[in-house]
């Protein structure tokens, strides 16, 4: 069975410009989440979604957004970039289902450099 | 704020017990307690999860004290290639099946040859 995939693996941008992430989750799982990881402030929640729908939302400015297509796929949004933006990003996906069966696996990130 | 406590960093000799501490004092009734570890640039692995009772797979040993205010992940024979940061964390529940984790800092583990 496929893992989380995670496109690009790598990107470098500019500040002021924008970007978007993309990230299939396992087949059969209904839920998407985005974090940031940074050496600073390490691994935060950024959103969830599910079923298309953005079902939890974390601290975080609203330059970034995401969202979820029909087939589970999810893309993330970061608009007008800041150095501090520079970032692994990690999705993650599960079942979205209560309960013990809610096991929730993370892709390999996208590294994103903002010059 | 991450709300499990865990100790910066340890050594294990490979082929021993590797056993990481985690304080949770603060789980509500239907937060899970899991278990991921980082190797250097790349995502986070799942190792187990767990509610109340002891867990085992393939990969580790999760033990859960009664009371629920601690754990300790369990790898039975540690190598080289286990060497990584491992983070225990308390899942939030927010409702409707949606999860959130609160990552801290974590265990850096150092396995020993």
């Amino acid at each position: 069975k496929a893992g989380v995939t995670q496109t690009p693996r790598y990107l470098i941008k500019t500040r002021g410009q924008q970007v978007t992430l993309s990230c299939s989750p396992i087949s059969g799982h209904r839920s998407v989440s985005w974090y940031q990881q940074t050496p600073g402030q390490g691994l935060q929640f950024l959103f969830e979604y599910f079923s298309e729908t953005q079902r939890n939302k974390g601290n975080f400015p609203g330059r970034f957004s995401g969202r979820q297509f029909s087939n589970s796929r999810s893309e993330m949004n970061v608009s007008t970039l800041e150095l501090g933006d520079s970032a692994l990003y990690l999705c993650a996906s599960s079942s979205g289902q209560t309960g013990r069966r809610n096991t929730i696996y993370f892709g390999e990130g996208s590294w994103l450099t903002v010059v | 704020d991450a709300k499990t406590t865990q100790p910066p960093s340890m050594d294990c000799a490979e082929g021993r017990a590797a056993n990481l501490p985690c304080n949770h004092s603060t789980i509500s009734g239907n937060e899970y307690v899991y278990w991921y570890r980082q190797i250097h640039s790349q995502g986070p692995q799942y190792i187990i999860h767990g509610l109340k009772n002891n867990e085992t797979n393939e990969m580790a040993s999760l033990i859960i004290t009664e009371d629920r205010k601690s754990s300790t992940l369990i790898l039975p024979h540690a190598t080289l290639r286990d060497t990584a940061v491992y983070y225990c964390i308390e899942s939030a529940y927010s409702g409707a099946g949606s999860y959130q984790l609160t990552f801290g800092k974590g265990t850096k583990l150092s396995v020993i040859p």
